[in-house]
């Protein structure tokens, strides 16, 4: 089925590092969508993108939809210890019963002060 | 306004026992979702409600059943727990038309 490859599994960085992670698929999306888990707590919306090629920030996330429609890409500016998390992306698919969202495997995140 | 809110928060189970857990949205949405969310493997999707009376099964539906009771609550019962089933489950809920789905705080299930 259907698949979305996040690379970095992990990064160990530095609190002031910028940080950048991706998402690709085999397959083509209309929507992608960008999610933070906290530990122990449900995924939080930060950013979605409907439009190929569109750059969009929420404070110091910035994500952009691949210009393929096959892949996306989210930044961090200047981390700071509560962007500690998973991050997922995310892809909707449509079928006959709605939509069906999948996830990648996320990027786990570990700042240092 | 809470969102979407689960019960219980925590929950374990010996194999064969059964429970149902449960999820509510506030948010006026039609659809709603339950995944599992296993070490390094992201959010699978177990089944799905697009609307009030409808339900179809997702990635992982095995050993587990739905009800959409209504449009706020949609539960997941496990007849028969066994191991495999040790997870954390979350509930999601979405406007069809935006895609942008909340989720709740979690289940975390542990089968012995």
């Amino acid at each position: 089925g259907q698949q979305l490859n996040q690379s970095p599994q992990s990064m160990f960085i530095q609190e002031g590092e910028d940080v950048s992670m991706n998402c690709t698929s085999s397959s083509i999306f209309n929507t992608w969508l960008w999610y933070k888990q906290d530990p122990g707590e449900g995924p939080v919306l930060l950013i979605a993108l409907y439009k190929a090629g569109e750059l969009t920030s929420n404070g110091r996330l910035t994500a952009q939809f691949g210009i393929t429609r096959k892949d996306s890409f989210l930044n961090i500016s200047a981390s700071i210890p509560s962007d500690v998390g998973i991050y997922f992306c995310a892809g909707p698919l449509l079928n006959t019963g709605g939509f069906k969202t999948i996830f990648g495997a996320g990027t786990r995140l570990f700042v240092k002060a | 306004n809470a969102g979407v809110t689960q019960t219980p928060k925590f929950q374990v189970l010996k194999t064969g026992q059964s429970m149902t857990l449960q999820c509510a949205q506030d948010m006026n949405h039609n659809s709603m979702y339950w995944y599992r969310q296993d070490p390094g493997m992201g959010l699978r999707l177990i089944y799905y409600s697009a609307s009030e009376g409808t339900t179809d099964k997702g990635e992982v539906p095995n050993g587990y059943n739905v009800s959409r009771l209504n449009k706020r609550e949609f539960s997941l019962r496990l007849e028969s727990a066994a191991p495999s089933q040790t997870s954390v489950y979350f509930c999601a809920s979405s406007d069809p038309y935006t895609t942008e789905q909340y989720f709740g705080p979690g289940t975390r299930l542990t089968v012995t």
